[in-house]
């Protein structure tokens, strides 16, 4: 069974306190690792695919990076406006079956 | 281009009643993924359509399906409704084989 656990739950920072966010997975095989960022009330917003260790996708102040057993998503200088529930899931090589295995989220919050 | 849409946004129904919820994915997107969103389970698949055909579909009960329309759109519908039905139904959209899968805003239930 696929399973992603996502570290720490919640994190709080100061404005322009660089941090780091946690996924591990287990998964049979990974067709893709997904971010996302959800604000309250509001659907996922898509951040970044990952397909295999080694890769890096970076947007704004945000860096993932995927190794064969976790993801990181780096936070550089954050600011208020990156508060908000992040997402990591994982999408296994499985047929034709494109179901996405979600973590439980970490919830940031960043002071001004 | 527009982005998913979901409706209605909101419902409160009662315990027994059934309801439909509505997704109409991203223009050229044939493939519709349903998930639930609790507090205490987090994002969890429902199912899957691609070109009308139900792909695949999680651990579930019989009252929860679905179906998609000749022009991609798709409806779920949950039977019998009870107090545990009460989450944040998302819709996501995607566009095989490109793997990203973009979300709507959802559908907040209220069983009361």
């Amino acid at each position: 069974e696929d399973q992603v656990t996502q570290s720490p739950e919640a994190l709080r920072l100061q404005e322009g306190e660089s941090s780091s966010l946690n996924c591990s997975y287990t998964v049979s095989g990974l067709r893709g690792l997904f971010w996302y960022r959800q604000d309250p009330g509001k659907g996922p917003e898509f951040l970044f695919t990952l397909y295999s260790a080694g890769e890096e996708k970076e947007k704004e102040r945000l860096k993932a990076t995927l190794t064969k057993k976790e993801s990181f998503l780096h936070i550089t200088a954050p600011k208020p406006e990156d508060s908000a529930t992040y997402l990591c899931a994982v999408q296994a090589v499985s047929g034709s079956a494109r179901q996405l295995t979600f973590g439980s989220g970490t919830q940031l919050t960043v002071l001004p | 281009k527009a982005g998913v849409t979901q409706t209605p946004r909101y419902l409160i129904k009662t315990r027994g009643q059934q309801v439909t919820l509505s997704c109409s994915p991203i223009s050229g997107h044939r493939s519709v993924s349903w998930y639930q969103q609790t507090p205490g389970q987090g994002l969890q698949f429902l199912f899957e359509y691609f070109s009308e055909t139900q792909r695949n579909k999680g651990n579930f009960p019989g009252r929860f399906s679905g179906r998609q329309f000749s022009n991609s759109r798709s409806e779920m519908n949950v039977s019998t409704l009870e107090l545990g039905d009460s989450a944040l139904y998302l819709c996501a959209s995607s566009s095989p084989p490109i793997a990203e899968q973009y979300f709507g805003p959802g559908t907040r239930l209220t069983v009361t």
